[in-house]
C-alpha cells in the first residue's frame, strides 16, 4: 500500500525541540526527494522543506531556516524534521509530501501523509 | 519570499465555469514553469491537479486546466460539479530554489 505515515506531533512550550517523523511505504523510497509543508489551523499551506532522494541536498523556507533540519534514512524509508526553538506560529498539522519524480526534486507532490499536529504553547 | 496572491474565495453554479488567478513576481511565477495546483476538500490531504503549468496527472478530469501569463498563472475549471467544492493552492519554483504556496482560494458550488 502506498502511503506516508507522519508521527511525533504533540504539545511543546516555546523554545524547545520537536522530532517529526514520517514513515513510507508502497514505493521505492530512495528514489524520490521528500518534503515537508505545513498548515496553520484554518491558514494555507506554507513549504518547510526539502530532501534530495540521497540526503545530499537540502533547502529550507525562509520561516525555519537555521531552526529546523530535515534529513532521511533510506535504510528505514522514513524522512525526518528536527524543529528546534520553535514559537508558537509553528504551531501547525505538519505533512510530509513525495516528490514526483525519481532523482530530481521537480517540487510537485503526487502523495501526502495525513499529517501530525504540532501545538507551541506555554 | 512572499506567498503567491490568490483571490479568497471564488463561487459558481453547477455547470458554469470559473477561473482561479495566482499572482506572482519575475523571481518565481514569471521566470520558471515550475507551477502547479493543488486541490484540499476539508479535512483531507491536498491533491495534485495541474503540474508545469496545464499538464493533468492521469486520473484529473480534463475539466480542470491551467495557463500561465507573466507572472500570473490561472487554474479554470469547467462545467463545475458539487464534488469541485474545495480549497485550491497554487505553486511556484523560486529563484531562491525554495518553493511558494499562494494562500488559497475557496471554491464554493452555489
Amino acid at each position: 500500500q502506498v502511503q506516508l505515515v507522519e508521527s511525533g506531533g504533540g504539545v511543546v512550550q516555546p523554545g524547545r525541540s520537536l522530532r517529526l517523523s514520517c514513515a513510507a511505504s508502497g514505493f521505492t523510497f530512495s528514489s524520490y526527494g521528500m518534503h515537508w509543508v505545513r498548515q496553520a489551523p484554518g491558514k494555507g499551506l506554507e513549504w518547510v522543506a526539502v530532501v534530495s532522494y540521497d540526503g545530499s541536498n537540502k533547502y529550507y523556507g525562509d520561516s525555519v531556516e537555521g531552526r529546523f533540519t530535515i534529513s532521511r534514512d533510506n535504510s528505514k524509508n522514513t524522512v525526518f524534521l528536527q524543529m528546534n526553538s520553535l514559537r508558537p506560529e509553528d504551531a501547525a498539522v505538519y505533512y510530509c509530501a513525495k516528490d514526483t519524480y525519481t532523482w530530481a526534486i521537480i517540487w510537485y507532490f503526487d502523495l501526502w501523509g495525513r499529517g501530525t499536529l504540532v501545538t507551541v504553547s506555554s | 519570499q512572499s506567498a503567491l496572491t490568490q483571490p479568497p474565495s471564488v463561487s459558481g453554479s453547477p455547470g458554469q465555469s470559473v477561473t482561479i488567478s495566482c499572482s506572482g513576481t519575475s523571481s518565481d511565477v514569471g521566470t520558471y514553469n515550475r507551477v502547479s495546483w493543488y486541490q484540499q476538500p476539508p479535512g483531507t490531504a491536498p491533491k495534485l491537479m495541474i503540474y508545469e503549468v496545464s499538464n493533468r496527472p492521469s486520473g484529473v478530469p480534463d475539466r480542470f486546466s491551467g495557463s500561465k501569463s507573466g507572472n500570473t498563472a490561472s487554474l479554470t475549471i469547467s462545467g463545475l460539479q458539487a464534488e469541485d467544492e474545495a480549497d485550491y493552492y497554487c505553486t511556484s519554483y523560486t529563484r531562491s530554489t525554495t518553493l511558494v504556496f499562494g494562500g488559497g482560494t475557496k471554491l464554493t458550488v452555489l
